[in-house]
């Protein structure tokens, strides 16, 4: 399955701390994306980063893909207690989404 | 920016009854939606790829007798989850395509619909 791998499973850090997810997968792709769930809500849309792109910012948000090495990263600059979620990548191709397993995040004030 | 619901958000339900779910995207047309489960403390997995005025594509594994999907308008599409039992309590979360100005599709998620069977 070309489902996404990611880790940490889970993250605790103090707010103001950096936090970075890694996410792989098997087979190519057109887009990586990343979203959030908070706890027993639907995603929220982050940020996607397209296979021939190496690095996109989004204001705290900043995300690399390095297709050689199949692997994702999300990073997660001056956390915040609301940043206390789940973080999910999802491989994109052919349209579908084949998401990870996920890393829970916890941002302690 | 893109809105997609979900109704009901929450459902309890007798085994063997049938219940229906269903996604509405609020400010655009959808002709591609997507069903997903998860279960607690799990990843969404992909159940079925529901396409406007045509069959719905099952994933590996899913009932397609049991879980109905139709897609009847750009803007609807349902999840009937039929003769339904406690295995399938789980929560539900349908996605819809936006084809973006730059041409790259980004899916949008309801909120959910949290489906449980005594």
């Amino acid at each position: 399955s070309q489902q996404g791998e990611e880790d940490p499973q889970a993250l605790s850090i103090q707010e103001g701390e950096n936090a970075t997810m890694n996410c792989s997968y098997k087979t190519s792709i057109n887009n990586l994306q990343w979203y959030r769930q908070n706890s027993g809500r639907g995603l929220v849309h982050l940020i996607l980063i397209r296979s021939n792109e190496r690095e996109k910012h989004s204001g705290r948000l900043r995300v690399t893909l390095d297709t050689s090495k199949k692997s994702s990263s999300l990073l997660i600059t001056a956390s915040r207690a609301a940043d206390t979620a789940s973080y999910f990548c999802a491989v994109g191709n052919t349209g579908k989404l084949i998401f990870g397993q996920g890393t829970t995040l916890q941002v302690k004030p | 920016g893109a809105v997609v619901s979900q109704h009901p958000s929450r459902v309890i339900c007798k085994s063997g009854t049938s219940v229906k779910i269903e996604c509405r995207s609020l400010d655009f047309q959808a002709t591609t939606m997507f069903w997903y489960r998860q279960f607690p403390k799990q990843s969404l997995m992909l159940m079925a790829t529901s396409n406007e005025g045509s069959k719905a594509t099952y994933e590996q594994g899913v009932e397609k007798d049991k879980f109905l999907i139709n897609h009847a308008s750009l803007t609807l599409s349902t999840l009937t989850v039929t003769s339904a039992h406690p295995e399938d309590s789980s929560f539900y979360i349908c996605s819809a395509v936006y084809l973006t100005s730059g041409g790259t599709d980004t899916q949008y998620f309801g909120p959910g619909t949290r489906l449980t069977v005594l």
